[in-house]
């Protein structure tokens, strides 16, 4: 069974530019998570998104947005990118229901780097 | 304030040793706690899941107790391997949160 995809795998961009990053889940999850992990930080919530609906959404500016597309991959889109924002990016994926009692599956993540 | 806090220092242990990771929360009644291994430069690897209303859960190696009134999860590697050597999170569903909150992760070296 393949695993949860992310790509690309590195993005470089400059202050004010705008990055797309995806995620293809494991087949038959219908729930995507996005999160940002700093570095030597924990992992922060962003996004979930289940059967292409928005469930939840973290303390994150609005410049942060995502979206999941019918065939339940997902697209994690930063505007006006900041310094701060350098991180690496983890996508997850699980079966949909109860959100606790489902494991995440993760992706190896988008490390995304601001110049 | 709500905390969820590992132990921020690394933990070193001889091979062959049982390894005790410890995840303390504060002002969260989770219904589920969820443990996860990461490596560096990769993505956490799911390993156990206890519900709130099991005091223990086993998978080969791997123990993890919950105590509700401690307000505290217990991991435990027995037997521990060099390959164990990796950072532990661990993660919790508490009501009307919505989503899962991790802690920052305990790095764990096992030395041979």
């Amino acid at each position: 069974e393949a695993g949860v995809t992310q790509s690309p795998t590195h993005l470089i961009k400059t202050r004010g530019q705008q990055a797309t990053l995806r995620c293809s889940p494991i087949s038959g999850h219908t729930s995507v998570y996005w999160y940002q992990q700093a570095l030597g930080l924990g992992l922060q919530f962003l996004l979930w998104y289940d059967e292409g609906e928005e469930r939840n959404r973290g303390n994150f500016p609005p410049r942060f947005s995502g979206r999941q597309f019918p065939n339940y991959s997902s697209e994690l889109n930063v505007n006006a990118l900041e310094l701060e924002d350098s991180a690496l990016y983890l996508c997850a994926s699980s079966l949909g229901g109860d959100l606790g009692n489902q494991p995440q599956h993760f992706g190896d993540g988008t490390r995304l780097s601001i110049l | 304030s709500q905390k969820i806090e590992q132990n921020s220092e690394a933990l070193n242990i001889q091979e062959g040793k049982t390894a005790t990771l410890t995840c303390n929360y504060t002002n969260y009644s989770p219904a589920y706690l969820q443990w996860y291994r990461q490596d560096p430069g990769r993505g956490p690897v799911f390993l156990l899941l206890i519900r709130e209303n099991e005091k223990e859960k086993r998978k080969e190696r791997l123990k993890v107790t919950f105590d509700t009134t401690l307000k505290q999860s217990l991991f435990h590697i027995t037997a521990s391997q060099p390959a164990d050597s990796a950072t532990y999170l661990c993660a919790l569903l508490s009501g009307g949160y919505n989503k899962l909150i991790f802690g920052a992760g305990t790095r764990l070296a096992v030395h041979p």
